[in-house]
């Protein structure tokens, strides 16, 4: 089983519209989680970390369920900006490594 | 934009080859962290240095080694270059284990 395990997508959606990704994790130890975003030929940069309160940024809203080991990113009102490829991360190895999902592919059209 | 470096931007080398990839740290951090990532795929991470030594290292093989300068800035090194090393090569620096923030990156061709 891989670490971290996303949906595979891509997801491809009118803008306006609400859509979820989901991503599940390995360890059950790990602390803490984030999602990333990554637009085409760039570095990631980080959305926003993921609490067990649940959390939101705006249009942004991530969950953590730890007794499931998943990880949800909701995004509503999806606007052309969007688009780009979302990575689930968990912090592995006492801090050190960041441990990244494939990554899902989100395609906001007009 | 987050204050991380690197260079160069692309590479182009042939197979049996040394690289050495670098990269500047954000002022302030003194942690920084290479990742690897191939086309479609996530980062994986390669090895972390924390104040000058190595403080953690992922699955990759002895030929892919570093450093981290008293400035802490880093070098990656890849000695006998394979066609899969073909990535883009990522820095990320942090303070400590706070936030990890990226640098652009260094496309690496290996033929």
């Amino acid at each position: 089983r891989k670490e971290v395990e996303q949906d595979p997508g891509p997801f491809n959606v009118p803008e306006g519209a609400t859509v979820a990704f989901n991503c599940t994790y390995s360890n059950s130890a790990s602390q803490s989680f984030f999602w990333y975003r990554q637009d085409c030929r760039k570095e990631p940069k980080l959305l926003m970390s993921v609490y067990s309160s649940g959390n939101e940024d705006g249009r942004f809203t991530a969950q953590l369920n730890r007794a499931s080991q998943y990880i949800s990113l909701l995004i509503r009102d999806s606007k052309l900006s969007d688009s780009a490829t979302y990575l689930c991360v968990v912090e592995g190895q006492a801090g050190t490594a960041l441990i990244f999902g494939k990554g899902t592919t989100l395609s906001v059209s007009s | 934009e987050t204050g991380v470096t690197q260079s160069p931007t692309h590479l182009i080398k042939t197979r049996g080859q040394q690289v050495t990839l670098r990269c500047s740290s954000q002022s302030g951090h003194n942690t920084v962290s290479w990742y690897q990532q191939a086309l479609g795929q996530g980062p994986q991470f390669i090895f972390q240095y924390y104040r000058e030594e190595e403080n953690g290292r992922g699955n990759f093989p002895p030929r892919f080694s570093g450093l981290q300068f008293p400035n802490y800035s880093s070098e990656l090194n890849v000695n006998a270059l394979e066609l899969d090393d073909s990535a883009l090569y990522l820095c990320a620096s942090s303070f400590a284990t706070d936030t990890q923030y990226f640098g652009p990156g260094t496309r690496l061709t290996v033929l």
